[in-house]
């Protein structure tokens, strides 16, 4: 079956450094993926899309790249901030649904 | 403009009872999902609705769960005969488009059966 995994422990980083988050897939190919930021209580909001013909994608301080070799996609977030203090999580394109990972919890510490 | 909403954030229930959620989407918006998440768990998928096709059902986890969306906007899920396990925060979402494209999503309804 299509398996989506997250780093389940929270990842602890220092204010100013790179967090680097990783989604690894198994029994699938998906045409794209989502990466999306859920704050406590809240539902997730969307932060980037990437394509299976794209290697990388940009958004301000944010990095996302898809191997789709590796079945695997990391997602960089530059310049850390306390602020970006949140659980991100992934999804890959289905037939006609997202399949969600579980998601990571970053904090960034000051 | 508006976001997705849902009603009520919070519902304390009984087991045994019957429980209705309701999401509001992005006005125009013609997709629109529903989801279930349980702590430190992925988003499961539940039951989604394009347009005026037939809708997924493919994820709902029994017969206790129905869900309707009426003229094509607001949606209601509707567990019967609430069990513990159905506890979890339920998430609606909803899309322009037909397809995969980002999804905006509601703040989630937070369900506790006692």
């Amino acid at each position: 079956s299509q398996k989506i995994e997250q780093n389940s422990e929270a990842l602890n980083i220092q204010e100013g450094k790179t967090a680097t988050l990783t989604c690894n897939y198994t029994n699938y190919s998906p045409a794209y993926l989502q990466w999306y930021r859920q704050d406590p209580g809240r539902g997730p909001v969307f932060l980037l899309l990437i394509r299976e013909n794209e290697k990388e994608k940009r958004k301000e301080r944010l990095k996302v790249t898809f191997d789709t070799t590796l079945k695997q996609s990391l997602f960089h977030i530059t310049a850390s901030q306390p602020a970006d203090s949140a659980t991100y999580l992934c999804a890959l394109a289905g037939n006609y649904q997202l399949i969600w990972g579980a998601g990571t919890k970053l904090i960034i510490k000051p | 403009g508006a976001g997705v909403s849902q009603s009520p954030s919070n519902k304390v229930t009984e087991k045994g009872k019957d429980v209705e959620l309701r999401c509001d989407p992005i006005s125009g918006h013609t997709a629109l999902y529903w989801y279930r998440q349980s702590l430190g768990q992925g988003l499961e998928f539940l039951i989604y609705f394009q347009g005026n096709s037939a809708p997924d059902k493919s994820g709902l986890p029994s017969d206790r769960f129905s869900a309707e969306r009426t003229g094509g906007s607001v949606s209601t899920l509707t567990i019967q005969r609430t069990q513990q396990e159905d506890s979890a925060v339920y998430l609606c979402a909803s899309t322009p488009l037909q397809g995969l494209y980002e999804q905006y999503f509601g703040p989630g309804t937070r369900l506790t059966v006692t």
